[in-house]
This record gives C-alpha cells, sequence and structure tokens, in this order.
C-alpha cells in the first residue's frame, strides 16, 4: 500500500511568493494532520481535519496560512505572502478517526523561504 | 490541556548496553500514549502505543515501553542498543480518539559502536 505522499519534497521560494503544499493520505483514513517541524519549536499541530471538515485550525500560525480538503484523497496547506520564518519542514499525516491508534506519516515538504 | 515532556535532548549510551528514552505526560482523562522515530531527512515512523491493558507495551525493532500511571509516565527501553538505533525520539499523546497527537520535544539518541 501506498503511504501518505507529501509534494514537492523540497520548496524554495522567495519572500512574499505563495507556497502551496499537497497532501495525498492513506486510501480509507478519514482524519488528515498538518504538523510543522522547527529546531526551536519542534513538531507543532498546524491544523487537522476529520471527514474532510476543520475540526482544530488553532495552530494555525495567522491568517497567511489556509488548509483545505476538497475530498478525502487530497489536501493543501497554502502560505500566502510567504515569509522567511516560515521556513521548515511541513508533515501531513493521516489515520481513522474513530480508532485509538497511530498516525501515519509522509515524507515531509522541506520549504526554504528567502 | 494535554501535553508531553522529554526532559533529555540528547542520550547517548554505548552499543550492547539498554537504553531508556524518558517521556513523561499530562492529560484530563485516559491517556493514549505513542513513540515515534524520526531518521534523517525522513518522516516519523511508529514503534509503539500503548491504549490500555498491560503496561509493558511491545513496539517494532525490540524497542518496548513501560507506562506508568502514578508517575503519568511512558518512558522507552531497549534491552540491547544497536548504533542503527541512533535517530530522534518522539513521545506523544492524545486523550481521546479522533484527535491530534501532541509531541514532545523529541530526543536524540546517539549509540556509540
Amino acid at each position: 500500500d501506498a503511504g501518505v505522499i507529501q509534494s514537492p519534497r523540497h520548496e524554495v521560494t522567495e519572500m512574499g511568493q505563495e507556497v502551496t503544499l499537497r497532501c495525498k493520505p492513506i486510501s480509507g483514513h478519514n482524519s488528515l494532520f498538518w504538523y510543522r517541524q522547527t529546531m526551536m519549536r519542534g513538531l507543532e499541530l498546524l491544523i487537522y481535519f476529520n471527514n474532510n471538515v476543520p475540526i482544530d485550525d488553532s495552530g494555525m500560525p495567522e491568517d497567511r496560512f489556509s488548509a483545505k480538503m476538497p475530498n478525502a484523497s487530497f489536501s493543501t496547506l497554502k502560505i500566502q505572502p510567504s515569509e522567511p520564518r516560515d521556513s521548515a519542514v511541513y508533515f501531513c499525516a493521516s489515520s481513522w478517526t474513530s480508532g485509538t491508534g497511530e498516525l501515519f506519516f509522509g515524507e515531509g515538504s522541506r520549504l526554504t523561504v528567502l | 490541556a494535554q501535553s508531553v515532556a522529554q526532559p533529555e535532548d540528547q542520550v547517548k549510551v554505548a552499543e550492547g548496553n539498554p537504553l531508556t528514552v524518558k517521556c513523561t505526560y499530562s492529560v484530563s482523562g485516559n491517556p493514549y500514549l505513542f513513540w515515534y522515530v524520526q531518521y534523517p531527512n525522513r518522516g516519523l515512523q511508529f514503534l509503539l502505543k500503548y491504549i490500555t491493558g498491560d503496561n509493558l507495551v511491545k513496539g517494532s525493532y525490540g524497542f518496548e515501553a513501560e507506562f506508568n500511571k502514578s508517575q503519568t509516565s511512558f518512558h522507552l527501553k531497549k534491552p540491547s542498543a544497536l548504533v542503527s538505533d541512533s535517530a530522534l525520539y518522539f513521545c506523544a499523546v492524545r486523550d481521546q480518539a479522533g484527535t491530534a497527537l501532541i509531541f514532545g520535544k523529541g530526543t536524540t539518541l546517539s549509540v556509540s559502536s
């Protein structure tokens, strides 16, 4: 089975540009999570969806960040405009909502904003 | 609010020796506890979880963890460390099904040959 698929794996952009990160969860999973990893702050939960509905977006840093899940097999995290402090590795993870099971993580998207 | 603390930024052990990576948690209800490992430039990989039942949980790659409710701890252990165990280890908690995991800051494990 394919795992969680994220794209792009690496993105280098200039300050002020729009960045879109993409995630395809594991088929059959109905919860999707976006995390951000930095050296200073560790792993932070940004937002998560259950059955394509955003449940908790309290971790989204500010209005420049937005996330969507138009269907069960696709989600995007958008940053507009990007800033150097957004540089981080962004992870997507998926799981079954009704279970107490683990999250399955993608390989991450490393974002560098110059 | 739920939280996880990993008190050690780094743990160093010699190959063949036992290892322990510490984790304590705080939740309002019954905890669901997890350990993950991350190798450089990779995503997080699941090692083991505690949901209910036996306090000693066995997981992947010979790792195990002991749930201690009175001490609110969930320490990761392995009887004999390998150099290949060197990685970043995360403890995580959720307080109910269907919610996100809250992660500790991670502990870097270094196993020397």
